[in-house]
């Protein structure tokens, strides 16, 4: 159980052309997701917090203009990456629970390469 | 704010031995949650172990299991009879409790372990 799918895996695109990243919980209600960027060889890294229903909470430095968080459903949240430029490439990882108290199951990633 | 800290960026063991990586962690709060996440070639993060801070028993699961001192802030993971695709990077990370406080996960740096044949 507790499977959180993401897509697409890579997405290669040029740069100014904004990018749509999905994340799904299959097979549980996701009140809360996360979106996470995780640099090469480095940690991963909160950039924004969404409740279903409700406006994202962004971490500080992240520019909610960039990087819009949609969470419209309880399966579903979408990450876009608006006019893409090289420095957004990145490896983005989203992440999903139930209620409160259940741990985080993340999704497998979408590479992000701009060119 | 709370940090955390893996103070070992790499380690290696022989396969069916046993490892043990390090966490330490630091936070005014009393309770939360502390949680070993794996992270193989292919990306995915995966839980590997969690354990709530008011619990004074040590987690386990199957051949993973933890060392929590609360008092000196300290989480480390051992994993026993050591499979080849036990190699990963590991990373420990902190939650604050589910009431009131941040979910925000904090992650350390990660360690990457290499399984030997």
């Amino acid at each position: 159980g507790a499977v959180v799918s993401q897509h697409p895996s890579r997405v290669i695109c040029k740069s100014g052309t904004s990018v749509k990243i999905e994340c799904r919980s299959l097979d549980f209600q996701a009140t809360t997701m996360f979106w996470y960027r995780q640099f090469p060889k480095q940690s991963l890294m909160l950039m924004a917090t969404s409740n279903e229903g409700s406006k994202a909470t962004y971490e500080q430095g992240v520019e909610k203009d960039k990087f819009l968080i949609n969470h419209a459903s309880l399966t579903l949240s979408t990450l876009t990456v608006t006019s893409a430029h090289p420095e957004d490439s990145s490896f983005y990882i989203c992440s999903a629970r139930g209620t409160r108290n259940q741990p985080q199951h993340f999704g497998d990633g979408t590479r992000l390469s701009i060119l | 704010a709370q940090t955390v800290t893996q103070s070992q960026p790499e380690m290696s063991v022989q396969e069916a031995e046993t490892v043990t990586l390090s966490c330490t962690y630091d936070t005014s709060e009393s309770d939360y949650y502390l949680f070993w996440y794996k992270q193989p070639p292919s990306r995915q993060m995966i839980l590997v172990i969690r354990q709530e801070a008011y619990k004074q028993q040590n987690a386990t699961e199957n051949r993973f299991s933890v060392n929590f001192q609360k008092a000196a802030k300290s989480f480390s993971l051992k994993i026993s009879d050591s499979q080849l695709g036990d190699a990963a990077m590991y990373f420990c990370a902190y939650r604050s409790p589910p009431q009131g406080g941040s979910e925000k996960l904090v992650f350390g740096k990660g360690t990457k372990l290499t399984v030997n044949p």
